[in-house]
Order: structure tokens, then sequence, then C-alpha cells
């Protein structure tokens, strides 16, 4: 398995403001995974940080929003930009790990997010 | 793209009960896992099950890839089952998780 650090651990923020929120993971791992959970609602894909190149974005979420980086095979960066109260989310890193004849993915703790 | 339905979407049970939680999913997938997230809102793993049964502690699943479905087995609930249990799957390469609406399990003592 894998152990996942995520700060903050929550914010409270103004809405037009900007928070970037890190993932940190003990082992160097290839596939890495923002995701978004609003309240009362599962978790949603926004993309996958990729080591070295631009991340992929899934639909429904654009780079200019939600900008990441992941400069190396252990930590990634999610922005959150130009906040808006429907921003207000938990928002999760994951990473896959890939065992014998198996691929699990494990996820950080969260980071939860209110914009006033 | 897949659709991943879980049910019931709410359940309440007493100490000691048993229960039994479904996924179905609408194509074929190359992993599925279910999660509890914890009051806290930590997501736990609790099995990898692209097909198969597996168990642990109290806790079982079974997954009929053929039938297109999983159920996860809770036998004697405690307090702390209760939370939201999730089940996802990935159906291409790039591991990226598809999500059900989650079952809110209340154990009360």
């Amino acid at each position: 398995s894998a152990v996942i650090s995520q700060k903050p651990s929550r914010d409270i923020c103004q809405r037009g403001t900007s928070l970037t929120i890190q993932c940190q993971v003990d082992s160097q791992v290839t596939m890495m995974f923002w995701y978004r959970q609003q309240p009362g609602q599962s978790l949603t894909l926004i993309a996958t940080a990729n080591q070295g190149s631009e991340a992929t974005y899934e639909s429904g979420f654009v780079i200019d929003k939600f900008p990441i980086s992941r400069p190396n095979l252990t930590f990634s960066t999610l922005t959150v930009s130009n906040m808006s109260p429907e921003d207000s989310s938990i928002y999760l890193c994951s990473v896959e790990h890939v065992g014998q004849r198996q691929e699990t993915q494990y996820f950080g703790p969260g980071t939860r997010l209110l914009v006033l | 793209g897949i659709q991943v339905e879980q049910s019931p979407p709410d359940l309440i049970l007493q100490e000691g009960a048993n229960s039994t939680l479904r996924c179905n999913f609408s194509d074929s997938v190359n992993n599925l896992q279910w999660f509890h997230q914890n009051p806290w809102g930590q997501l736990i793993n609790l099995f990898y099950i692209p097909s198969g049964t597996k168990q642990n502690g109290r806790l079982s699943a079974t997954t009929v890839a053929t039938e297109r479905y999983s159920l996860l087995y809770i036998s004697s609930s405690q307090t702390t089952d209760s939370g939201v249990y999730f089940c996802a799957v990935t159906y291409n390469q790039g591991g990226k998780l598809i999500f059900g609406q989650g079952t809110e399990l209340s154990v009360k003592p």
C-alpha cells in the first residue's frame, strides 16, 4: 500500500481567491489522480496528474480552473482558482499501487474546502 | 460511458445485524474496488475484487463479472461500520475510477 498525505486538511476561503492543495506519497508511483467530492455526492475524477507533462483533464474540468503540477513521482499539487461557493467540496488525491495481479487505488485523507 | 449503480442508497441497522450492499455496472470492467468512507471523510480500501469472492473478517465481497454485479456483505455489524460504502470500477487502461453513488449505512447501538 501507499501512505498519502495532503495539505491543508481543511480551509475556509473567500470567493475570488485561489488555494493550492499538496499531495505527498511515501513511495514513487506512476499514476496520481485528483478527485472532487461535492457535499453529499460521490467522487468525480478531475484529472490525471502526469509526471513531466501536462495533466489529463476529464470532461467538465479545465486547466485554467484547476491547474495541476507533478514535478516528480511522489508529489503533486492541485490549485482551485478564482473560487466560488460552488467549489466547496472535499478534494482528494489518489495513487495507483500495482501489486501482484492487482491494481489498487489508495486515497489521501482529503482537503475540505469551504468557500464563502 | 460506463454506469455504476449502488443499492440501497440508505440503510439503517441495529448493531449485530447483517446486510448486503449491491453494485451493478453496465459494461465489462478491468477492476472493481469497494471503499468505506468514514464519518471523517477518509476513504478506506476494503476489497480489490474484479471477480470471485474475498473475505476479510466480518466483511466479504463477491463479484460476478459475467453478470456485471458485485455484492458486499457485512456481518454482525458494529457502530464503527457506519459511513458511506462506495463501489468503483475501471474499464480501460489508465486507472480512472468511476464511482457509484454510494450506500449510506447507519448502525445504531
